[in-house]
């Protein structure tokens, strides 16, 4: 089976940078993935690393070193609206084991 | 596309009563699945679907819970007979591939 590990809680400044880390347990290894969700909303796909090394989106990178069992979500210039849960998942072809989710309050 | 589509959005119910949740998949999407989501236990896989075809429903948490796609455009999740722990947010979601799955906006569902 799979198990991932996230930070509960992470606060950072707007216009800051900040990093959730993932740590990961699988029996089978087909990616990571991060999605978003707000609060009262749904999970939102952000970015999938099948390899190691940096996948950049905009304001969001993500990394993966798979000798380490470890990726990271990086967000940039953070802004309001980035308060929101952050998900690593991973798993096989078909389906995916979500972390518990690391908060993340963006504050003035 | 206008995304995943889930109904009803909120359901109030008894205990005891039958509950069935609905989801229209992206067309295209050969992965269906549905997911449960509380605080205590975070984004559960109940079920998958890959092309019609129940995969993997060892996340179903007990005979009360039943899943159902009889075509691709539409699936059901129902919950006979409903208890108060089963209160959560029910998602359905869709997918090309697992790891990019797009998820529909949920049924909250609270058992009285």
């Amino acid at each position: 089976g799979q198990s991932l590990e996230q930070p509960s809680e992470v606060t950072a400044v707007e216009g800051a940078i900040v990093q959730i880390n993932c740590t990961y347990q699988t029996s089978g290894f087909y990616g990571l993935s991060w999605y978003q969700q707000h609060d009262g909303g749904a999970p939102t796909f952000l970015s999938y690393n099948a390899l190691d090394g940096l996948e950049e989106t905009g304001r969001f990178s993500s990394f993966l070193s798979r000798s380490d069992s470890y990726g990271y979500l990086l967000l940039q210039e953070l802004q309001m609206k980035d308060s929101a849960s952050y998900f690593c998942a991973t798993g096989t072809a078909s389906k995916l084991t979500f972390g518990t989710g690391t908060r993340l309050q963006v504050t003035l | 596309d206008a995304g995943v589509i889930q109904s009803p959005r909120h359901e109030v119910t008894e205990m005891g009563q039958e509950v069935t949740l609905r989801c229209k998949p992206i067309s295209g999407h050969d992965y269906l699945f549905w997911y449960r989501q509380t605080m205590m236990r975070g984004l559960e896989l109940l079920i998958y679907f890959n092309n019609n075809v129940p995969i993997d429903d060892s996340g179903m948490p007990e005979d009360r819970f039943s899943a159902k796609m009889p075509n691709a455009s539409f699936s059901t999740l129902k919950i006979q007979p409903s208890e108060p722990r089963d209160s959560a947010v029910y998602f359905c979601a869709s997918s090309v591939d697992s790891y990019e799955q797009y998820f529909g906006p949920g049924t909250r569902l609270t058992v009285t």
